[in-house]
């Protein structure tokens, strides 16, 4: 049992690049998350999935697009990567809210520079 | 949600209690308190949440105030790994899937 797990740990891209970010849960867990973390800074929610086949915008979505591909995974993909996104990206999951032990479990990180 | 007030930094003995402080003056019946903490730049870690009674685990307990405007993490006995940021998070508790909005958190920090 993995949990949450993101590829790749790091990467460097140039401007006007695009690249995927990968995220897959093997909880079974029905809602999914991308959130950004800049130095000195608390997480931001960029996008979400609350079931499977449904996306929407949180707090910054502008520059990015997701796909929740399947229950299992949620990807996040950048089409023209600009400096300001380099960050730290985090993919969670959160299975049924109403249980009393359910808790959102976060990947390990992405590393993003663009330079 | 609700949102959470922390002080921006504390620091604790290795070995002591540390008592982490957290004010939601605006929270709604329905919304649970949770804690989380990153420890350097990992992903977030769930520590304990409640709704209005206390809440012990192995890691840590809560203690919620009466009228729920605020809230306490203890970590019983700090050691140097406890060293991190700390958020406390007002969320709602219903069906469906909602966001968990992460403020800047308190750095804790364990002295030896």
């Amino acid at each position: 049992n993995a949990g949450v797990t993101q590829t790749p740990k790091f990467q460097v891209l140039k401007t006007g690049q695009s690249m995927t970010l990968q995220c897959a849960q093997d909880m079974n867990h029905n809602s999914m998350y991308w959130y950004r973390q800049d130095p000195g800074m608390g997480l931001r929610l960029i996008y979400y999935s609350a079931s499977e086949g449904t996306t929407d915008k949180g707090e910054v979505p502008n520059g990015y697009n997701v796909s929740r591909l399947n229950k299992r995974e949620f990807s996040l993909r950048l089409e023209s990567a600009a400096p300001s996104q380099t960050s730290v990206y985090f993919c969670a999951s959160w299975g049924d809210r109403r249980a009393r032990a359910d808790t959102q479990y976060f990947g390990p990180g992405t590393r993003l520079t663009v330079l | 949600d609700a949102k959470t007030t922390q002080p921006t930094s504390m620091d604790c003995a290795e070995g002591r209690a540390a008592n982490l402080p957290c004010n939601h003056s605006t929270i709604s019946g329905n919304e649970y308190v949770y804690w989380y903490r990153q420890i350097h730049s990992q992903g977030p870690q769930y520590i304990i949440h409640g709704l209005k009674n206390n809440e012990t685990n192995e890691m840590a307990s809560l203690i919620i105030t009466e009228d729920r405007k605020s809230s306490t993490l203890i970590l019983p006995h700090a050691t140097l790994r406890d060293t991190a940021v700390y958020y406390c998070i007002v969320s709602y508790s219903g069906a469906g899937s909602y966001q968990l909005t992460f403020g800047k958190g308190t750095k804790l920090s364990v002295i030896p």
